[in-house]
């Protein structure tokens, strides 16, 4: 059974660097692209973008290139860096595995990291 | 990026009950619909893709329909450990989005 888990500072000041790294465990991290979701209560679930465990990437456009992804397969690990946050960045951040059945879908997701934007 | 569409915002049911929820996609997004579940505290619960396959392991009580901008995820004969918030995602365009959510209380 995958296992994955979000790890990274729970607190970031405003217009600084955000950092998490997904660790997947059970599973090998090649063969399948791996997102970034987060949630919050007012905008609710939003994607940030994908890595595939080649590297390339996909980003949303409304994080207006401030994303960033990296992925380690020796660690099997994938990351995140976001830059330039406020307090509207605050959110618990998710990473989640797309579906081979369906390719934009998540079958897999850590369990979450809490990020906080405040001084 | 499409706006997707969930109604109500939630409503109370009871276990057994049959209940209906809906999704609406600001386009046409064919069939390319996805559907989750989501307890407190934990992470969405894929349950349906291609806006009516069942994700292996989700109980049959589950079903999906629709096509281009309506669908509904139905359940059955509710049981408790189906009381959650549900979210529908578009696959269709890019960006992937979710709807705002559905929460089912009791």
């Amino acid at each position: 059974q995958v296992e994955m888990l979000e790890s990274g500072p729970g607190l970031v000041k405003p217009s600084e660097t955000l950092s998490l790294t997904c660790t997947v465990s059970g599973g090998s991290i090649s063969g399948y692209s791996w997102s970034w979701i987060r949630q919050t209560p007012g905008l609710g679930l939003e994607w940030i973008g994908y890595v595939h465990y080649s590297g390339t990437s996909n980003y949303n456009p409304a994080l207006k290139s401030r994303a960033t992804f990296s992925v380690d397969t020796s660690k099997n690990q994938f990351s995140l860096t976001l830059t330039s946050v406020t307090a509207t960045d605050t959110a618990v951040y998710f990473c989640a595995r797309h579906s081979r059945a369906s390719y934009a879908t998540f079958d897999f997701w850590g369990q979450g990291s809490l990020v906080t934007v405040s001084s | 990026a499409i706006r997707m569409t969930q109604s109500p915002p939630s409503f109370s049911a009871s276990t057994g009950d049959r209940v209906t929820l809906a999704c609406r996609a600001s386009q046409d997004i064919t069939g390319y619909l996805a559907w989750y579940q989501q307890k407190p505290g934990k992470a969405p619960r894929l349950l349906m893709f291609a806006a009516s396959t069942l994700q292996h392991g989700v109980p049959s009580r589950f079903s999906g329909s629709g096509s281009g901008t309506n669908f509904t995820l139905t359940i059955s004969c509710l049981q408790s450990e189906d009381f959650a918030t549900y979210f529908c995602q578009q696959y269709y365009y890019d960006p992937p989005t979710f709807g705002q959510g559905t929460r089912v209380d009791i």
